[in-house]
């Protein structure tokens, strides 16, 4: 049972524009969501995380909406730069600990 | 402060042979997630242990998996008779305790093939 879905495999965006993931889930119990970067070979990288309490989290240049009515999250990356191709994966939980649900990734090509 | 640390990065088995798959956590943390990565796919949940003690296998396959995170040492996620299916990556994940909304941080994984 799949509670967390990201809909697009991949997502292609020129350097310096806007990079928009989407990530939609089913289970309205979910407290935590978080955001990783994953490069071929590597383990995913932490990048940014947001409570159910709030709607917006920046940090830098990434920021993610949680919109829970439409149980929906995106993560916004502005300005894209080429380091920033790689798979996103986006990331709940139920409780303040414990196990991760993912999405099955999108990977970002950005392009000169 | 060095980060999750896995090993071996790559392990090659034949059909029916043992896997075992080492994870220190990074200093300070007690906690540690095993998650398995299927090709083409997203992480997946196996087991979630403190030291001593197992707190969520809800993730685990029933047969030939099991999980240990012993007072010294690092976890060890260990496999039996492995079959091509458990071909995959295996990321090791770790954080302090059981705080509020507490980050994982994931270890660079260990790529086991099975012939």
């Amino acid at each position: 049972d799949q509670q967390v879905k990201q809909n697009s495999p991949s997502l292609s965006v020129q350097e310096g524009r806007i990079s928009i993931l989407n990530c939609d889930y089913t289970n309205s119990m979910f407290d935590y969501f978080l955001w990783y970067k994953k490069y071929p070979a590597e383990g995913p990288t932490f990048l940014i995380s947001i409570s159910s309490i709030k709607d917006k989290n920046e940090d830098g240049r990434f920021t993610v909406f949680l919109n829970k009515s439409a149980k929906h999250l995106s993560l916004h990356i502005v300005p894209s730069q080429p380091g920033d191709s790689a798979v996103y994966f986006c990331a709940a939980r139920l409780n303040s600990w414990g196990k991760l649900q993912f999405g099955a990734g999108t990977q970002v090509v950005v392009t000169p | 402060n060095a980060g999750v640390m896995q090993n071996p990065r790559h392990l090659v088995r034949r059909r029916g042979q043992e896997a075992r798959l080492r994870c220190s956590p990074m200093k300070g943390h007690s906690h540690v997630y095993w998650y398995r990565q299927l090709p083409e796919e997203g992480l997946k949940f196996m087991v979630y242990l403190q030291k001593e003690n197992i707190i969520d296998e809800s993730g685990m396959p029933k047969e030939r998996f099991s999980a240990e995170f012993p007072k010294e040492g690092p976890s060890i996620l260990r496999i039996q008779q492995v079959v091509r299916g458990d071909s995959a990556a295996y990321f090791c994940a770790s954080s302090p305790g059981q705080g509020i909304r507490e980050t994982q941080y994931f270890g660079p994984g260990t790529r086991l093939l099975v012939l």
